[in-house]
C-alpha cells in the first residue's frame, strides 16, 4: 500500500531565504508526482508535475526533483516571498489505479518579512 | 477553459439532514475524482468516475454517501443522514485518461459544518 510523508509538518522562514520541502513515497511504481499548494480554505492549485521519467522539473522559482529508485521528492523555492506562505502537499498516482492520487499530510510553510 | 467549479462553497447543516454537492469538471476531461480532506491532513480519495461510469469507491465511502455523473459531464455527490463527523472539505479534481503526463486539477471545494 502505497504511502506519502511529508517532512517537516511545518516551517517558518524569514523572506529572502532558499528552503526546500520534503516528500517521500514508499512504492516506486507510479506513473508522477505533482507538487500542489494550498492556502487556507480554499482548494489545491497544480505547481509541477515530474513525470516518473523525469528527474527535474522547474517553473520560476520553483523546482522539484524526483528519485523514484529512493522513493523521494524535493520542491527548492528560491527567494522565499510572503506571498509563499500556505500549505504544499505531494502526491503519487500508484500504477494501474485509475489515477487517484495518494497524499502527503502537507507542510506549512509561512514567509515572515 | 473555467477550470474545475464546485458548488456550494460553503454548507452548514443539521445532523441528519441529507446534502447535495455538485461538481462540474474541465470540459475535455473524462476522468473526475471526490477526495475528502479533513482539517491538518491531506485530502483523502472517495470515488472516481471515467466518463459516466463510477470506477472504485473507497471504504471511506459509507453507505450514506452517493455519487453520480448521469452524462459524464457533470458530478454530485449526496451525503444522507448528516453526522457530525461528515465534517469537512469535498473536493473535486478532473483529468484525461491516466498516464505519465496526466496532470489532476482541483476546484475549490465545499466546506461542509454539521452542526
Amino acid at each position: 500500500k502505497q504511502e506519502v510523508t511529508q517532512i517537516p509538518a511545518a516551517l517558518s522562514v524569514p523572506e529572502g531565504e532558499n528552503l526546500v520541502l520534503n516528500c517521500s513515497f514508499t512504492d516506486s511504481a507510479i506513473y508522477n508526482l505533482q507538487w500542489f499548494r494550498q492556502d487556507p480554505g480554499k482548494g489545491l492549485t497544480s505547481l509541477l508535475l515530474i513525470q516518473s521519467s523525469q528527474r527535474e522539473q522547474t517553473s520560476g522559482r520553483l523546482n522539484a526533483s524526483l528519485d523514484k529508485s529512493s522513493g523521494r521528492s524535493t520542491l527548492y523555492i528560491a527567494a522565499s516571498q510572503p506571498g509563499d506562505s500556505a500549505t504544499y502537499l505531494c502526491a503519487v498516482p500508484p500504477w494501474n489505479q485509475g489515477g487517484k492520487l495518494i497524499f502527503g499530510q502537507g507542510t506549512e510553510l509561512s514567509v515572515k518579512p | 477553459d473555467t477550470g474545475v467549479s464546485q458548488d456550494p462553497r460553503h454548507k452548514i447543516t443539521k445532523r441528519g439532514q441529507n446534502v447535495t454537492f455538485r461538481c462540474d469538471p474541465i470540459s475535455e476531461h473524462n476522468r473526475l475524482y471526490w477526495y475528502r480532506q479533513t482539517l491538518g491532513q491531506g485530502p483523502e480519495f472517495l470515488t472516481y468516475f471515467q466518463n459516466e461510469a463510477q470506477l472504485e469507491k473507497s471504504r471511506l465511502l459509507s453507505d450514506r454517501f452517493s455519487a453520480e455523473r448521469p452524462k459524464g459531464s457533470f458530478s454530485t455527490l449526496e451525503i444522507q443522514r448528516t453526522e457530525q463527523g461528515d465534517s469537512a472539505m469535498y473536493l473535486c479534481a478532473s483529468s484525461r485518461r491516466g498516464g505519465v503526463n496526466t496532470e489532476a486539477f482541483f476546484g475549490q471545494g465545499t466546506r461542509l459544518t454539521v452542526v
